[in-house]
């Protein structure tokens, strides 16, 4: 079956500009969850969103960071006024239920470079 | 709080000779914890994971971890390293509390390379 897709693929931007990153789960995955991996950083959480549940924001790293998933499924991860240190590759994943012994399936990622 | 190290930035081996990939955890509860690989310019593509029972976890192409509580490690191995395992490995871990948070706290990668 088809995977978590994430587009776009790429992203150029310039600071202080808005971006909005994509992210569609795999059908039927109620869990959804952003991680961030930058240069040196590995990788880190940014939101994890489980069916109707109020999200858990406590990685995302300023006020400029807001992620939606509308419908329960496709989610949109936006970066308002963009900075350089926010270039990084976006990771989508998803899980059947958010249990915390299920498998994350990893999306192919979204490479954004601020200039 | 939950953390993972991966000791080596860095791993060569020889093709057809053993490989270990190190990682160690630390939680407050028990551990599930996971084995990603990652090729260039591509996402996260799930190895194996422990949950509970057999120590020993044999997951995708041919590579196996070995749980050991004792020393708080989940080491990753393979008997026969190809060059086309060369890429970058992930360990991660998550608490089994039910109050815990259910995203994945990642090592920070481990490169493999694998000398023909």
């Amino acid at each position: 079956g088809a995977g978590v897709s994430q587009s776009p693929s790429n992203k150029v931007t310039e600071k202080g500009k808005d971006v909005e990153l994509r992210c569609d789960p795999i059908s039927g995955h109620t869990a959804l969850y952003w991680y961030r991996q930058s240069l040196g950083q590995g990788l880190e959480f940014l939101i994890y969103f489980q069916g109707n549940s109020a999200p858990d924001k406590s990685g995302l790293p300023s006020d400029r960071f807001s992620a939606e998933r509308t419908g329960g499924s496709v989610s949109t991860l936006t970066i308002q006024r963009t900075q350089q240190e926010d270039s990084a590759v976006y990771l989508c994943a998803s899980s059947s239920g958010g249990l915390t012994a299920e498998t994350q399936y990893f999306g192919p990622g979204t490479r954004l470079l601020v200039l | 709080a939950q953390s993972v190290a991966q000791p080596e930035d860095q791993v060569n081996v020889a093709e057809g000779n053993p490989l270990t990939v190190k990682c160690t955890y630390s939680v407050s509860g028990n551990p599930y914890l996971f084995w990603y690989v990652q090729y260039p310019n591509r996402g996260l593509q799930f190895l194996l994971k422990y949950i509970t029972g057999d120590n020993l976890v044999k997951g995708s192409y041919g590579f196996e971890a070995e749980f050991n509580k004792s020393q708080t490690s989940f080491h990753l191995k393979k008997p026969s390293a190809l060059v086309s395992d060369s890429a970058l490995y992930f360990c991660a871990v998550r608490d089994k509390g039910t109050g815990s948070a259910r995203q994945l706290t990642f090592g920070s990668g481990t490169q493999l390379t694998v000398l023909p």
